[in-house]
């Protein structure tokens, strides 16, 4: 019934590692975003991505790169984890259609990097 | 720049109401939101302004005045749950989200 579900809830790792945090939504939604939450809460935009177009924030590291295998997936990639890297991430999705595109989230991955 | 700014944390008691205070300046205006976050969840979304005046859900109501760039949402019969980080974010004209860091709201019984 999770609308937007991604995965682990929790990831703790070394420096230099590689991970990946995967999300799907089943609420048939055209365009899937990536944001990063940092400890003073703000939430920045990472990625949004639908099946047509990939929008990158020019801020966000090349160490990080979204995969879409489909419509309903968008799994971040993360090579060389640092430990400024330590975040929650949020994926969210939105429909296309109508003015209002109210995003539903994903329930978070924290990640701490040590 | 484009800027979101909402008080850090605010406190209030079971029962009353409280208003929540945003103001923006953004390039360009496609609509506010406002999110409610409990700790350790997902932002789910409350309200959708886009036209200057009152939205009005149950216990919640929502304030645009797009002149003035400020946003207020307004909180009635305080419950405990209601105790949360309430998020402004405005959709600019590229319609992408800026949003706030968020209010923390405390609500004492």
């Amino acid at each position: 019934d999770t609308a937007v579900s991604q995965t682990p809830k929790y990831l703790v790792t070394q420096m230099g590692n590689d991970k990946s945090i995967k999300c799907e939504q089943n609420l048939g939604h055209d365009t899937m975003y990536w944001y990063k939450q940092d400890s003073k809460k703000f939430l920045k935009i990472m990625f949004s991505y639908n099946n047509k177009e990939l929008i990158i924030n020019e801020t966000v590291p090349n160490r990080f790169s979204p995969k879409s295998p489909d419509k309903a997936h968008l799994n971040l990639h993360i090579n060389s984890l640092e430990l400024g890297d330590s975040a929650v991430y949020f994926c969210a999705s939105s429909s296309l259609e109508g003015e209002l595109k109210k995003l539903f989230f994903g329930s978070g991955t924290q990640l701490s990097v040590l | 720049g484009q800027n979101i700014d909402q008080p850090t944390e605010m406190t209030a008691t079971e029962g009353a109401i409280v208003q929540i205070n945003c103001t923006y300046q953004t390039s360009g205006f496609n609509g506010l939101f406002w999110y409610q976050q409990h700790a350790g969840e997902a932002p789910t979304f409350l309200s959708y302004n886009v036209l200057d005046g009152l939205e009005e859900k149950g216990r919640f109501s929502s304030f645009l005045s797009r002149s003035k760039g400020y946003s207020y949402l307004l909180l009635k019969e305080l419950q405990m749950k209601d105790s949360a980080s309430y998020l402004c974010a405005v959709r600019d004209s590229n319609y992408q989200l800026i949003w706030g860091a968020g209010t923390k709201l405390i609500i004492k019984p």
